[in-house]
């Protein structure tokens, strides 16, 4: 079984610029998340999608922060415009559908965005 | 925001040693405690998870203890290995609207194991 795919694995802008991180998940997992993994922190829930629908976003910082799944599979997170602080790892995860399972998470590699 | 509070934030052990990291909730859904095990460069993987209902679990090295009137739980990894050495994270589960569950992550705790 494949695992969660995330490109690119590493990016390098500056501040103001925009970047787009993607995102395929596991086959068959109806949910996914995007986490925000600061230096020496813990992951941060930024989003969380039910099939292609969104079921909690408010950790995510709007006015620069957007996310999309279409046709409930692949994702993307965008950040336009990008400020220092933005500087982490971008997790995403998946898991099975079934609402007793919210402890499975199986996570990609993450991509690593460095604002300068 | 609910907190997680993770203890110690870094750990040094011999092999062969016994390693426990300690993990403080608030309110918190009925839902499975896991602990989750990351290597750098590497995404978060599930090592174990608890049911509230249980005091402990174990599953070869790796123990969950778990206090529910304390509202902790901790990690025993016995015979520590040098292959061990990773940072470990416990998490919460908690409910938000629309009946949804979340999990919510401590801090982290680097382990390093010395042979």
């Amino acid at each position: 079984e494949a695992g969660v795919a995330q490109s690119p694995r590493y990016k390098i802008i500056e501040k103001r610029q925009s970047v787009a991180f993607w995102c395929n998940p596991i086959s068959g997992h109806a949910t996914l998340y995007w986490y925000q993994q600061i230096l020496g922190q813990g992951p941060k829930l930024l989003i969380q999608f039910q099939n292609n629908g969104v079921v909690d976003d408010s950790q995510l910082p709007k006015d620069r922060f957007s996310a999309e799944r279409l046709k409930g599979v692949d994702s993307t997170l965008k950040i336009q415009p990008a400020k220092l602080e933005d500087s982490a790892v971008y997790l995403c995860a998946s898991r099975s559908p079934g609402r007793d399972t919210t402890y499975e998470q199986y996570f990609g590699p993450g991509t690593r965005l460095t604002v300068t | 925001q609910q907190q997680v509070k993770q203890s110690p934030q870094s750990l040094i052990v011999q092999k062969g040693g016994i390693s426990i990291i300690n993990c403080a909730y608030e309110n918190t859904a009925f839902d499975y405690f896991p602990w989750y095990q990351q290597f750098p460069g590497k995404g978060p993987a599930l090592l174990i998870a608890i049911r509230p209902d249980v005091s402990e679990k174990k599953e070869g090295r790796f123990t969950i203890s778990f206090n529910k009137s304390a509202k902790q739980f901790s990690l025993h990894i016995m015979d520590s290995q040098p292959g061990d050495s990773a940072t470990y994270f416990c998490a919460s589960p908690t409910m938000f609207s629309g009946g949804y569950n979340k999990l919510i992550f401590g801090a982290g705790t680097r382990l390093a194991v010395h042979p």
